[in-house]
């Protein structure tokens, strides 16, 4: 079975850290790129960030740049988001996501298989 | 960045209904379109990838259209099992981003 289980979320004071962990089983994890994607009541689903399979390219959305840090340990299938100089405004659900790749190993960009969410809360 | 506005918000519909939903792109988005499915409490699920392909095991009455900025996802016959929330995302340039959400709720 496919399955993204992620983890780390908690409570956290502004200005802190927290590393979020995603664990991938079930599929050839180096083959896929990833995202983090993180939602809230008000602002619903906001993707974060993306790091390609090798891990040699990472993406992030303007918002945390120079903030938070995708990486990827593809020994351990695991998949981490290093979250420093927290806000308030990065309180939310976090998930991470797997990218749709068909056999022929062509992206389609969507995401197919996501984690069960875990929760960073940035307060005093 | 790439502004993805949905309408309606929500939806009032019964069994058996036709649902249409729509997706609009702030710039052209060629056939980098996805459809999503959350219910409470769990994650979103994938319906549709590249604006019309089917993710495997999502029932045929599930069907997007469209090109360029406007996109359109389809319930054929609406289902018991299909009162939940649909989201689009947009898969051209980073940062992806998704619409607002639109709430299918029972009439």
């Amino acid at each position: 079975e496919v399955r993204l289980l992620d983890s780390g979320g908690d409570l956290v004071q502004p200005g802190g850290s927290l590393r979020l962990s995603c664990v991938a089983s079930g599929f050839t994890f180096n083959n896929y790129p990833m995202n983090w994607v993180r939602q809230t009541p008000e602002k619903g689903l906001e993707w974060v960030s993306a790091i390609s399979g090798s891990g040699d390219s990472t993406f992030y959305v303007d918002s945390v740049k120079g903030r938070f840090t995708i990486s990827r340990d593809n020994s351990k299938n695991t998949l981490y988001l290093q979250m420093n100089s927290l806000r308030a405004e990065d309180t939310a659900l976090y998930y991470c996501a797997k990218n749709h790749v068909d056999p022929t190993g062509y992206s389609f960009r969507a995401f197919d298989i996501w984690g069960q969410g875990t929760m960073v809360t940035v307060s005093s | 960045d790439i502004q993805m506005t949905q309408s309606p918000s929500s939806v009032s519909a019964s069994v058996g209904d036709r649902v249409t939903i729509t997706c609009r792109a702030s710039q052209g988005i060629s056939s980098w379109l996805a459809w999503y499915q959350q219910k409470p409490g769990k994650a979103p699920n994938l319906l549709i990838y590249a604006v019309s392909s089917l993710k495997s095991g999502v029932p045929s009455r599930f069907s997007g259209s469209g090109s360029g900025t406007d996109f359109t996802l389809t319930i054929s016959s609406l289902q018991p099992e299909d009162f939940a929330t649909y989201y689009c995302q947009q898969a051209n340039s980073f940062p992806r981003t998704f619409g607002q959400g639109t709430k299918v709720e029972m009439k």
